[in-house]
């Protein structure tokens, strides 16, 4: 059974670029949650997506994006990346848009030079 | 004031005490309170899930709410090398018209033998 799989595992961007995070939720979920957390810091909540829909929105600018497909799977779209959205970008999977029993995944670590 | 909060240690126990982790929050409607583990380099794994006041037990180890005080612990009874990591208190609150899933910054623990 597979767990929640991230690609990809490292990515460097210069500042302004964009940048595409790609998530598969564990088999059986279909809520999946994206996270950023930078060093040294607990994982700050982007948003949710639950029936191809953003359900629920942390405190991000609109230049955080995201995307689920009709397979679950979901994309996080970051655009004009800035120096400060260097972090390691979390992916978590969960059953009916809940926030009950996440499943990470292990993550994308992003730099913007 | 941080909706989350936890002293960030690190907490150093010896082998087979009992490392007790805390934290605070700040939202007094929450309902929803998980800890979750995290090993270097790692992604966070949820340990334990409380709702209700009191104590619950799962093995070694022992969540603790008391929402009067909008205070959650963790205790880990026998600690072990292996379980040095940093924990991570979440906490689940309604803010800005949103669901969200807060994290703290977390504790790292160091078991020594």
């Amino acid at each position: 059974d597979a767990g929640v799989t991230q690609s990809p595992t490292h990515l460097i961007k210069t500042r302004g670029q964009q940048v595409t995070l790609r998530c598969s939720p564990k088999s059986g979920h279909d809520t999946v949650s994206w996270y950023q957390q930078a060093l040294g810091q607990g994982p700050q909540f982007i948003f949710q997506y639950y029936e191809e829909e953003e359900r629920q929105r942390g405190n991000f600018p609109d230049r955080f994006s995201g995307h689920q497909f009709p397979n679950y799977s979901s994309e996080l779209n970051v655009n004009a990346l800035l120096l400060g959205d260097s972090a390691l970008y979390l992916c978590a999977s969960s059953e009916g848009r809940t926030f009950e029993k996440l499943f990470f995944g292990s993550g994308t670590q992003l730099s913007v030079l | 004031q941080k909706e989350v909060e936890q002293n960030s240690g690190p907490l150093s126990v010896p082998e087979g005490a009992i490392a007790s982790l805390n934290c605070t929050y700040s939202d007094r409607g929450s309902q929803s309170f998980f800890w979750y583990r995290q090993y270097s380099g790692k992604s966070p794994e949820l340990i334990m899930s409380i709702y209700s006041n009191g104590d619950k037990e799962d093995g070694r180890f022992t969540a603790q709410l008391n929402k009067a005080s909008q205070y959650v612990s963790l205790l880990i009874r026998d600690s072990q090398p292996s379980d040095s990591a940093t924990y991570l208190c979440a906490v689940q609150m309604f803010s800005g018209g949103y669901n969200k899933l807060i994290f703290g910054a977390g504790t790292r623990l160091a078991v020594h033998p």
